[in-house]
């Protein structure tokens, strides 16, 4: 049973570019999280998805749009890189019917912008 | 809004030793409660949790974290740390209902334990 996996592993960007990452739930997970975690702090939650829509959003900017498809799978995309972007970005899974289930996390990106 | 407090940036604790990492949160209603564990590089994996029911909660790795709804806390403990237990510790503190999914964490701790 493959656990939550996201890709790439590192990327490294300049500013002002655009950047897309990408992550594929645990199987039968339909929910999918991001969130972002920036050196030597705790995550922060960017955005979920469920149902191909977004349904909840955390104190990120326009710049952050994500997107799910009807596999389930899920896009983070941060336009007009800023320096302030470079973090490890965590997508995490779980099934929403059960709401006690516990999100499972991937092992990030890492994002560096110079 | 949600919160949570970790005191502890690192602690350093002899392999053997007993250990107790501490967490405080912020929340209006009956939380939701986990403790994630990341090694260097790496993804987070759930220790344990807590939803309701019994306030003593065993998780992985010989690992149990105890709710107190008077105090806001949800401290992690384990008897005997191994020094494959060094890693950085993170509480989180979940809403519920279709809010269930946005966790909220702390910065973390840092544990680091000697031979």
């Amino acid at each position: 049973d493959a656990g939550v996996t996201q890709s790439p592993t590192h990327l490294i960007k300049t500013r002002g570019q655009q950047v897309t990452l990408r992550c594929s739930p645990k199987s039968g997970h339909d929910t999918v999280s991001w969130y972002q975690q920036a050196l030597g702090q705790g995550p922060q939650f960017i955005f979920q998805y469920y149902e191909e829509e977004e349904r909840q959003r955390g104190n990120f900017p326009d710049r952050f749009s994500g997107h799910q498809f009807p596999n389930y799978s899920s896009e983070l995309n941060v336009n007009a890189l800023l320096l302030g972007d470079s973090a490890l970005y965590l997508c995490a899974s779980t099934l929403t019917s059960r709401y006690t289930d516990t999100q499972y996390f991937g092992p990030g990106t890492r994002l560096t912008v110079l | 809004a949600q919160s949570v407090t970790q005191p502890d940036i690192h602690i350093t604790v002899s392999e053997g030793a007993s250990l107790e990492l501490r967490c405080n949160y912020s929340y209006g209603a009956t939380p939701y409660l986990f403790w994630y564990v990341q090694s260097p590089g790496q993804g987070l994996q759930l220790l344990l949790k807590y939803f309701s029911g019994d306030t003593l909660v065993q998780g992985i790795k010989g690992f149990e974290a105890e709710f107190k709804r008077s105090q806001s806390s949800f401290n992690l403990r384990k008897p005997s740390v191994h020094w494959s237990d060094a890693a950085e510790y993170f509480c989180a503190v979940g809403a519920g209902g279709t809010s269930y999914g946005k966790l909220t964490f702390g910065q973390g701790t840092i544990l680091t334990v000697h031979p």
